[in-house]
């Protein structure tokens, strides 16, 4: 049974900061892995999507890296904005269907 | 290409009465998921629907159904609604190609039980 624990639970920090967030996760037999956002009250937004085969991918000042072997990925935010302030969820993909398991998310405040 | 679009956004019922959400996936996305999201329990998987079939099913009492229809619309369904049923409701829609399978969110559903 797949298991999902992201650390920390909550961060705050000053504009302009990188930023690490971390998920582990039990069962490494996955597909590939989805980091998602989510404002508050609203859906997930898909920020990256990583592939079993891959130990990197970038978006803009987004970098996520996966170590299947150990079960762990985290996603790296370069000079943080306000805009950035948000809930980031990863959930990584164990079978050919659509079923996610999802840990409790890392909740960031990036202040001005 | 439109996104996932769920229907209504908001939604406000009575103890015991039923309800019933509505999600629209993208288009080609045969698979459709959807999850209940509380402060408490944060994201759980309610059910996946494939080509009309219910594929995979989470830990959730009977009085949580979903179909889906030829046209990959889904719906879900809850019975006898208890106040702690109040939750977000997201649906997901998600395709597979390479091995690899992405999922999409709809903005979700949010669901006060009075």
């Amino acid at each position: 049974k797949q298991e999902v624990t992201q650390i920390p639970a909550a961060l705050s920090v000053p504009e302009g900061e990188n930023l690490v967030l971390n998920c582990s996760f039990t069962d490494s037999a996955i597909y590939n892995l989805q980091w998602f956002r989510q404002d508050p009250g609203k859906g997930l937004t898909s920020l990256l999507l990583i592939q079993s085969s891959q130990r990197e991918q970038t978006s803009g000042r987004l970098n996520a890296s996966l170590d299947k072997s150990s079960g762990r990925s985290t996603l790296y935010i370069a000079a943080s904005q306000p805009g950035d302030s948000a809930t980031y969820l990863c959930a990584p993909c164990s079978g050919n269907t659509g079923k996610l398991i999802f840990g409790q998310g890392t909740t960031l405040q990036v202040k001005p | 290409k439109a996104g996932v679009t769920q229907t209504p956004r908001y939604l406000i019922k009575t103890r015991g009465q039923q309800v019933t959400l509505s999600c629209s996936p993208i288009s080609g996305h045969r698979s459709v998921s959807w999850y209940q999201q509380t402060p408490g329990q944060g994201l759980q998987f309610l059910f996946e629907y494939f080509s009309e079939t219910q594929r995979n099913k989470g830990n959730f009492p009977g009085r949580f159904s979903g179909r889906q229809f030829s046209n990959s619309r889904s719906e879900m369904n809850v019975s006898t609604l208890e106040l702690g049923d109040s939750a977000l409701y997201l649906c997901a829609s998600s395709y597979r190609t390479g091995g690899i399978t992405e999922a999409f969110f709809g903005q979700g559903t949010r669901l006060t039980v009075v």
